[in-house]
């Protein structure tokens, strides 16, 4: 285990539904992201908070939404996902946002159909 | 802007010869720079950084990347390759902070390396 878990692994979704994936650090970390992951490109960085405010976030379509209720939770709520959202969806965490490593949850596999 | 570039979709290699996976970068100043593992069904590891100093960084499990900033390069090394090092390696890279900077890392696409016994 690498102290950031999260839920669930794995998980089906329709196009209609609304469903969240959840990250939890117990590093004592500062700052949490979201990161999907395609196959063969690069991991996209999706948004950054530090100390439960958004500091980053990236062109991402409004269809998802973080969520940062305190500094060891992350969520990503997800509402009318599209085909081509289907992904790994990392969540990591480290000391600040400076140069620190990040330390990666094992991810969520998100399929949309 | 920054960004990575690693130019090999994958890397083969037999088990005991040096193995090199090739990361190339571009920042607006000077760089932060790691590599990331990862191993099927896992989230990213940490491997190794370089920040400042030494421009040769020994990392985790045998591994070690040099700096070379005039052909802006931070190439993975390992001297004996071992079938457990079969993975997707990550190279990553981030402008040097300041207020106005990005605050994360900019991540390549992945070499999957594979060694075989």
């Amino acid at each position: 285990e690498t102290g950031v878990t999260q839920t669930p692994r794995h998980l089906v979704m329709g196009m209609t539904n609304k469903k969240s994936l959840k990250c939890e650090q117990h590093l004592g970390h500062n700052a949490m992201y979201w990161y999907k992951q395609s196959a063969k490109k690069p991991l996209e960085l999706m948004f950054v908070y530090s100390l439960e405010e958004r500091v980053e976030n990236n062109s991402v379509p409004s269809r998802f939404s973080p969520e940062c209720p305190n500094s060891s939770h992350l969520f990503l709520h997800l509402h009318t996902l599209q085909p081509e959202d289907s992904a790994l969806y990392l969540c990591a965490s480290s000391q600040d946002t400076g140069a620190n490593v990040l330390t990666f949850g094992a991810g969520s596999r998100l399929t949309v159909l | 802007a920054q960004s990575v570039a690693q130019p090999e979709d994958q890397v083969n290699v037999a088990e005991g010869n040096p193995l090199t996976v090739k990361c190339t970068y571009s920042v607006s100043g000077n760089p932060y720079l790691f590599w990331y593992v990862q191993y099927p069904n896992r989230g990213l590891q940490f491997l190794l950084k370089y920040i400042t100093g030494d421009n040769l960084v020994k990392g985790s499990y045998g591994f070690e990347a040099e700096f070379n900033k005039s052909q802006t390069s931070f190439h993975l090394k390992k001297p004996s390759a071992l079938v457990s090092d079969s993975a997707l390696y990550f190279c990553a890279v981030r402008d040097i902070p300041g207020d106005t900077g990005r605050r994360a890392l900019t991540f390549g696409s992945g070499t999957r390396l594979q060694v075989q016994p």
